[in-house]
């Protein structure tokens, strides 16, 4: 079991360009949380997300954010023409339910916008 | 929505002191509540958890967290740090929920513990 993988661990992207970050769940877990962590604050809940469902976004900014859990592969979070603002530790969890037994999270990925 | 509090952001201590840092959150109804470790650069790690039964939980490593459902607090405890204790710790909270909401967790601001030689 090798957990839930994020990759990649490190992201510099200029301002304006797209990052896509990945999230592979612990086998056999359906359910996954991303989570944003800006610098010297807390996580805040993203988005929660099943196979090929979006089941609750309400913190996701409303612009240039997006995420998906297609039924083959890893969730993606995409952040489309990114800006300064949106350098931060964004983490993944998963959870075999949807409840909080067995809830794993990765090792994030760091994004940095210069 | 739940609000966590963690009531110090920096906590320096010396070697083999007790610490206490401190969690409170917002609401009464019945809660799930965690403490999580993050290390330089890296994830977050369980570190304990209160789901139900006794309201004092213990980790492996000598940390314990007790809940307190009138104060509504969840102060984690080590009566002897050691300098590989130093790391950033987040109180989790979630809001037992239905459906969408279950498996979402409210984290406080974290406090940095800090363990001098």
């Amino acid at each position: 079991n090798a957990g839930v993988m994020q990759n990649p661990r490190h992201l510099v992207r200029r301002r304006g360009q797209e990052a896509r970050l990945r999230c592979s769940p612990v086998k056999g877990h359906s359910h996954v949380y991303w989570y944003r962590q800006l610098p010297e604050e807390g996580l805040k809940f993203m988005v929660y997300l099943q196979k090929e469902n979006i089941i609750d976004e309400s913190g996701m900014p409303k612009e240039r954010f997006s995420a998906e859990f297609p039924k083959e592969g890893p969730s993606i979070l995409r952040i489309q023409q990114v800006v300064r603002g949106d350098s931060a530790a964004y983490f993944c969890a998963s959870s075999p339910d949807g409840t909080l037994y067995g809830y794993t999270f990765g090792s994030g990925t760091r994004l940095t916008v210069v | 929505a739940q609000s966590v509090t963690q009531l110090d952001s920096q906590v320096p201590v010396f070697e083999e002191a007790p610490v206490e840092l401190r969690c409170n959150y917002s609401s009464s109804v019945s809660v799930y509540l965690f403490w999580y470790v993050q290390y330089p650069n890296q994830g977050l790690q369980l570190l304990l958890k209160y789901l139900s039964g006794s309201t004092l939980v213990k980790s492996i490593n000598g940390f314990e967290a007790e809940f307190n459902k009138s104060q509504t607090s969840f102060h984690l405890r080590k009566p002897s740090v050691h300098i590989s204790d130093t790391a950033e710790y987040f109180c989790a909270v979630s809001d037992r929920g239905r459906g969408s909401t279950l498996g979402r967790l409210y984290f406080g601001r974290g406090t940095q513990l800090t363990v001098w030689p």
